[in-house]
């Protein structure tokens, strides 16, 4: 079983350039979710899903859009990143529509922006 | 909106000592409350969960937690602290508007000093 996976680790961008980050899970979870996680500030909700073609906003959604096509994946695309998303972010899954809502989370990525 | 704070960004405790972590959450209704352990330079696991019934819940590696609502706290505890305990502590709260949403505490740190 390979969880949740998040490509990639690592990644430096320059200001002004666009990317993705790729969020998979093979737990036939409904609900998947990206946080970003800054010191001082803890984890940060993005953006959110709770089905295939449903999205919603988190905390945090500037800056940041996420589509839902599949069940498995949840991508996270900055159009125009900036040095204020400089940040480890993490991907996370879990069963929906339980108030028991246990998290799994990604390894996480690592995003620089010069 | 509900928010999570920790009181304390770094603890230090000896070796074999209490170890407590404290949360406050906010909440107009009666909350599902988690903590979450992060490792070095890993994605964050549950160490346990309260949803109702039993107020204090006892977690995996020796950690327990006591739901106090005329607090509204949640801190955790371990009786005896090992070394192999040092990570990243969060709190973390079901959002009463949609149990889909998990709201993160900013998190603690804590060290262990042999």
């Amino acid at each position: 079983n390979a969880g949740v996976t998040q490509t990639p680790k690592f990644q430096v961008l320059k200001t002004g350039q666009s990317m993705t980050l790729q969020c998979a899970q093979d737990m036939n979870h409904e609900y998947m979710s990206w946080y970003r996680q800054d010191p001082g500030m803890g984890l940060r909700l993005i953006h959110y899903s709770v089905g295939a073609g449903i999205t919603d906003q988190g905390e945090v959604p500037n800056g940041y859009n996420v589509s839902r096509s599949t069940t498995e994946d949840f991508p996270l695309r900055l159009l125009s990143a900036a040095p204020s998303q400089t940040s480890v972010y993490f991907c996370a899954s879990s069963y929906s529509g339980s108030p028991v809502n246990v998290l799994t989370f990604g390894a996480g990525s690592r995003l620089t922006v010069l | 909106a509900q928010s999570v704070t920790q009181l304390g960004s770094h603890v230090s405790v000896s070796e074999g000592a209490l170890v407590l972590l404290r949360c406050n959450y906010s909440s107009s209704v009666p909350p599902y409350l988690f903590w979450y352990v992060q490792y070095p330079n890993q994605g964050l696991q549950l160490l346990l969960k309260y949803t109702t019934g039993a107020t204090l819940v006892k977690g995996i590696n020796g950690f327990e937690a006591e739901f106090k609502k005329s607090e509204t706290s949640f801190h955790l505890t371990k009786p005896s602290a090992h070394m192999s305990d040092a990570a990243e502590y969060f709190c973390a709260v079901s959002d009463e508007t949609s149990y889909d949403k998990v709201i993160f505490g900013p998190g603690t740190s804590l060290s262990v000093i042999p």
